[in-house]
């Protein structure tokens, strides 16, 4: 498809394990941009790459959380040692290099429940 | 403390009713983008409109219109004529200058029924 695309749609996991979340932008964005949403709120900004590199990590909570955008396009976040307060639906952007300010396209999200 | 508020948390009105849809911001820049996008159930946030902080001139576009007023930190959104499609939770945000612009806050957002 066309839009920013995103695996898996639902992942359950347990405390403690490892997790990745995909996230396919829409071809030729270059910028890409990671949310999470718990419920009930809006989207917490998470990380910003630009190309290959992360331009803005300031919302990523903790070390166990990392993400990565090897070849500037495919986005991986990946998240050590689940808690069950990382449950959330996990929101992927992307936007063009010409884009507006603030004008992102968004997936549908991984949903991620930690039991 | 939060830098965009939407205070209203839920909203049912019945079709073909007029809505508003209120946003606060706190920003110490002086220039400043202010958004609202819309999440229907699919989960999919879909981007409605963007105003600089240079420009106070309300938007009309369709049924939606936005009244943008810095002198009360305001960014309130209507809608005319709801229609049941427009059932949805909505979001106010704000993207800053010292943030580089890239990084959007979102407001908590606003959840609008509109029952048929």
């Amino acid at each position: 498809g066309a839009g920013v695309s995103q695996t898996p749609s639902n992942k359950v996991t347990e405390k403690g394990k490892y997790v990745e979340l995909r996230c396919d932008p829409i071809s030729g964005h270059t910028a890409l941009y990671w949310y999470r949403q718990s419920l009930g709120q809006g989207p917490e900004f998470l990380i910003y790459f630009q190309g290959t590199g992360a331009a803005d990590d300031s919302g990523l909570p903790n070390d166990r959380f990392f993400a990565v955008r090897p070849e500037g396009s495919v986005s991986t976040l990946k998240i050590q040692r689940t808690e069950r307060g990382d449950s959330a639906v996990y929101l992927c952007a992307s936007s063009p290099p010409t884009g507006a300010v603030g004008e992102l396209f968004f997936g549908e999200g991984s949903r991620l429940t930690v039991l | 403390a939060q830098k965009v508020t939407q205070a209203q948390t839920e909203i049912s009105v019945v079709e073909k009713e007029d809505v508003t849809l209120d946003c606060v911001y706190e920003t110490r820049d002086t220039t400043y983008y202010l958004f609202w996008y819309k999440q229907p159930p699919s989960g999919e946030l879909v981007f409605l409109i963007r105003r600089n902080s240079f420009d106070e001139q309300n938007e009309i576009s369709g049924r939606y219109s936005w009244n943008f007023q810095k002198s009360t930190s305001s960014f309130n959104f209507t809608i005319t004529a709801s229609q049941v499609v427009d059932s949805a939770v909505y979001f106010c945000a704000l993207s800053e200058e010292s943030g580089g612009y890239q990084k959007v806050t979102f407001g908590t957002g606003t959840k609008l029924q509109v029952i048929p």
